[in-house]
């Protein structure tokens, strides 16, 4: 079956710092991927999305890069600000058009002035 | 810009209770989807629903079920709450696969 593994958090940073969360993946076919955020006390909200190999997904300063032949989704952000501190999600969906997605467990990220 | 509400932020009910939690989402997607989320197991799929009237087990579809009787609304019941259903329960809809719009969600304690 599918699943997504994210590196443990908590990730804390001093604002302008190079973010890294790394997230790999296992799953059958091609899937598309994504990286949510969860700000406090709010839902998730998609906040970028790759559909195929060495596609680039990006917004708001974050980026990631759909890397098959690592199974991997690294997320990026070259200079982080305090507002960027929530937590962020990793999923993939089949391909396929099926609706299920997987999500990550999270990593929460905090950063400081 | 997509709006999924949630009847409740917070919400306390006693063990053996009936529990209704509703959802409205206002972009008429086909795809709504009913999750719990806890510390350090991420978001689980409880059950979704494609269509009016139609719905899927998740992954953790016991001691819940669902009903959606319009495309917009999509609500999770809980027949006889438990301890062990205290939680943040999220709702989100969709269109396209995996771009998921979720509500604020509602925490839920059962005493």
């Amino acid at each position: 079956g599918n699943s997504v593994t994210q590196m443990e958090g908590p990730v804390t940073l001093s604002e302008e710092a190079f973010l890294t969360i790394n997230c790999t993946y296992t799953a059958t076919g091609y899937p598309s991927l994504f990286w949510y955020v969860q700000y406090p006390g709010e839902g998730l909200q998609l906040l970028l999305k790759a559909t195929k190999a060495d596609d680039k997904g990006s917004n708001k300063g974050f980026e990631a890069t759909y890397r098959k032949e690592t199974t991997s989704f690294h997320l990026e952000k070259g200079s982080v600000q305090v507002s960027d501190s929530a937590v962020y999600f990793c999923a993939l969906v089949n391909s396929g058009g099926y609706q299920k997605v997987t999500f990550g467990t999270g990593t929460k990220l905090q950063v400081i002035p | 810009d997509v709006k999924v509400t949630q009847s409740s932020r917070y919400l306390v009910k006693r063990t053996g209770e009936k529990v209704f939690l509703e959802c409205v989402q206002d972009m008429d997607h086909e795809n709504m989807f009913w999750y719990r989320q806890d510390p350090g197991l991420g978001l689980r799929l409880i059950y979704f629903s494609y269509d009016v009237k139609m719905k899927e087990k998740g992954d953790i579809p016991e001691g819940y079920s669902v009903s959606r009787e319009k495309k917009e609304r999509f609500s999770l019941i809980l027949e006889s709450a438990s301890t062990n259903q205290t939680s943040m329960y999220l709702c989100a809809s969709s269109e396209l696969a995996g771009e998921q719009y979720f509500g604020p969600g509602t925490r839920l304690t059962v005493t």
